[in-house]
């Protein structure tokens, strides 16, 4: 079975501090892919990044970046230096090699504070 | 290049009535999914096809609901008759091949939603 688990529901810093989104996933496949999505009040789901399990390498984009580490399952997610734009609900989500669907997690709410 | 359209965006109707709410997927995309968002169940898969056939329908809540795609341009998720528990937002989302081959991209772009409102 798959599965994606956000542990925090709601975070709330204020802004310009760093802050760490988690995501820890189970799969019983060695073959997978990671995601992240992003839904701004708007209410779009913004597709953030995707990871393959080959590729553990931390990824970094402008002031987000992703750590990925299979030993402990985990997938998470760091805003640096955060801003009142970054207030969204971001959401974790898994999909295996032999399955064309995704699995979300059930998202966790940030709040930046100004 | 246009993302994934929905339409309408917006949609209220009395509980009976039948609602049609339409996706257009991201050109040369071959599979189409459609999702429910509501507060208290998170976002759930209802359906999604692959080159235009239903490959999984295991997620739509009874025999009220059903979709079609027609073409590889279009779908169509229909409640037929809506029920207030049915309001909620709906979401189609479409990615290309999902198999981790070379070139494959498994990641899949939504639409705005479509926010349904049963009175």
């Amino acid at each position: 079975a798959q599965k994606v688990t956000q542990a925090q529901t709601e975070i709330s810093v204020v802004e310009k501090e760093d802050v760490t989104l988690d995501c820890v996933y189970e799969t019983r496949d060695t073959t997978y892919y990671l995601f992240w999505y992003k839904q701004p009040p708007s209410g779009e789901l913004v597709f953030l990044i995707r990871r393959n399990s080959f590729d553990e390498q931390n990824e970094i984009s402008g002031r987000y970046s992703w750590n990925f580490q299979k030993s402990t399952s985990s997938f998470n997610f760091t805003i640096t230096a955060s801003q009142v734009v970054d207030s969204a609900v971001y959401f974790c989500a898994l999909s295996q090699n032999r399955d064309d669907k995704i699995i979300f997690g059930k998202g966790t709410r940030l709040h930046i504070l100004p | 290049d246009a993302g994934v359209i929905q339409s309408p965006r917006h949609e209220v109707t009395e509980m009976g009535q039948e609602v049609t709410l339409r996706c257009k997927p991201i050109s040369g995309h071959d599979y189409l999914f459609w999702y429910r968002q509501t507060m208290m169940r998170g976002l759930e898969l209802l359906i999604y096809f692959n080159n235009n056939v239903p490959i999984d329908d295991s997620g739509m809540p009874e025999d009220r609901f059903s979709a079609k795609m027609p073409n590889a341009s279009f779908s169509t998720l229909k409640i037929q008759p809506s029920e207030p528990r049915d309001s909620a937002v709906y979401f189609c989302a479409s990615s290309s091949s999902p198999r981790v081959i070379a070139g494959g991209s498994h990641e899949q772009y939504f639409g705005p939603g479509t926010r349904l409102t049963v009175t």
